[in-house]
């Protein structure tokens, strides 16, 4: 009974190549989450979504594009990757935005780009 | 923007002994909560405790409890009767109640503490 999962979990790729990665939570949640945890294991939100509706966005670039098609399912699409993408990402979801709702993650991506 | 400090990298424990790790923040709200999360080697974030800043009380989960102090933006963790199983990074995280500071419900991580349990 996974909460979030997260498709793949491992990916390496060649720079200034597209790529995807899938999430879905079967939680009924309506808030989702994208993060990113670089090489010292920072961990920054990228992205959130609530209900379908972006309401974070973190200064990311360009190259990345968020795709809610629905409550459950929040994609992450990462156009031309550089070196520096190579990092975790991490979906999450939540029950709502307000602060004292738990977020529970998912078990992540290792993004390698070669 | 609210920051959140880890001051320590790293830390070791001796099985079954008590560890305390450090965590102070930034803000000049009122209402938010903080929160440790582990991530053991599997790389999965989990959890561990949270705490409301409106409650005085300190929250307590069995062998996983905080030191809140409000004024000093201060928020410790206290692993008594340490496992094996606790080796991991410890993260501490802080989020607004709502919208407000303009942190757009943000939820904010400290760099980290990796603490091991030795045998």
């Amino acid at each position: 009974d996974t909460a979030v999962s997260q498709t793949p979990k491992y990916l390496v790729t060649q720079m200034g190549n597209d790529k995807s990665i899938k999430c879905e939570q079967n939680l009924g949640h309506d808030t989702m989450y994208w993060y990113k945890q670089d090489s010292k294991k920072f961990l920054k939100i990228m992205f959130s979504y609530n209900n379908k509706e972006l309401i974070i966005n973190e200064t990311v670039p360009n190259r990345f594009s968020p795709k809610s098609p629905d409550k459950a399912h929040l994609n992450l699409h990462i156009n031309s990757l550089e070196l520096g993408d190579s990092a975790v990402y991490f979906c999450a979801s939540s029950l709502g935005l307000a602060g004292y709702n738990e977020q529970f993650f998912g078990p992540g991506t290792r993004l390698t780009v070669l | 923007a609210q920051t959140v400090t880890q001051s320590q990298p790293e830390m070791s424990v001796q099985e079954a002994e008590t560890v305390t790790l450090s965590c102070t923040y930034d803000t000049s709200e009122n209402n938010y909560y903080l929160f440790w999360y582990k991530q053991p080697p599997s790389r999965q974030m989990i959890l561990v405790i949270r705490q409301e800043a409106y409650k005085q009380q300190n929250a307590t989960e069995n062998r996983f409890s905080v030191n809140f102090q409000k004024a000093a933006k201060s928020f410790s963790l206290k692993i008594s009767d340490s496992q094996l199983g606790d080796t991991a990074m410890y993260f501490c995280a802080f989020i607004h109640e709502g919208n407000s500071g303009g942190s757009n419900y943000k939820l904010t991580f400290g760099k980290g503490t990796l603490l091991t349990v030795n045998p």
